[in-house]
């Protein structure tokens, strides 16, 4: 079974340039997570798709970040200006349609923003 | 506000010790306990766990969830160089409109020296 694939794997930009990651997922899988983990810290979700729909992104920044998964499968995150505080991990997961099915992970894209 | 609490933050010990780490909750609508292990790229998976007393085993590493005392340990027994990472905790639980959320803990970081 293919996993999650990310990418790119790392990304460096300066500070109000606009960024943007991929995620494929895992054949099935209708849930989908986009998570942002800073070294030291466990990951914080910000914003998890249901096939097509968009579940929870209560703790999205909505002023600079969005997100979509056209079609139910492939899902892009974007950041449009980055600050200096965005500099993170970017973990995709995807679970199946199942309240208690552990959700598998991307390797993550590592974002450095200077 | 739901939570997850991990201890200790960070624990350094020799090959071939045994270690417990501990993961308490207080998380409404609980459904299920999850541990992940973090090296240097995304979080794989290791248990899940719904019943309170069933533990559940892979080689050296082992987990019991404690749903009384809302917690989780996870062992590992004869510790390994290789086993050196941050282990995480997280919370399944039903949110609004009972979609499915995570809630995760910091992490235990891990370092087990030769």
């Amino acid at each position: 079974e293919a996993g999650v694939a990310q990418s790119p794997r790392y990304k460096i930009i300066e500070k109000r340039q606009s960024v943007a990651f991929w995620c494929n997922p895992i054949s099935g899988h209708a849930t989908l997570y986009w998570y942002q983990q800073i070294l030291g810290q466990g990951p914080k979700l910000l914003i998890q798709f249901q096939n097509n729909g968009v579940v929870d992104d209560s703790q999205l920044p909505k002023d600079r970040f969005s997100a979509e998964r056209l079609k139910g499968v492939d899902s892009t995150l974007k950041i449009q200006p980055a600050k200096l505080e965005d500099s993170a991990v970017y973990l995709c997961a995807t679970g199946l349609d199942r309240g208690d099915s552990p959700l598998h992970f991307g390797n993550g894209t590592r974002l450095t923003v200077t | 506000e739901d939570k997850v609490v991990q201890s200790p933050l960070s624990l350094v010990v020799h090959e071939g010790d045994t270690v417990t780490l501990n993961c308490s909750y207080e998380v409404t609508n609980f459904r299920s306990l999850l541990w992940y292990k973090q090296e240097k790229k995304a979080p794989t998976f290791l248990f899940m766990l719904t019943s309170s007393g069933i533990e559940k085993k892979s080689g050296r590493l082992s987990s019991i969830l404690d749903k009384k005392e809302l917690s989780s340990i996870l062992n590992i027994t004869a510790t390994q160089t290789g086993d050196s990472a941050i282990y995480l905790c997280a919370v399944g639980a039903f949110g609004a409109g009972n979609n499915r959320k995570l809630i995760w803990g910091l992490g235990t970081s891990l370092a087990v020296n030769p």
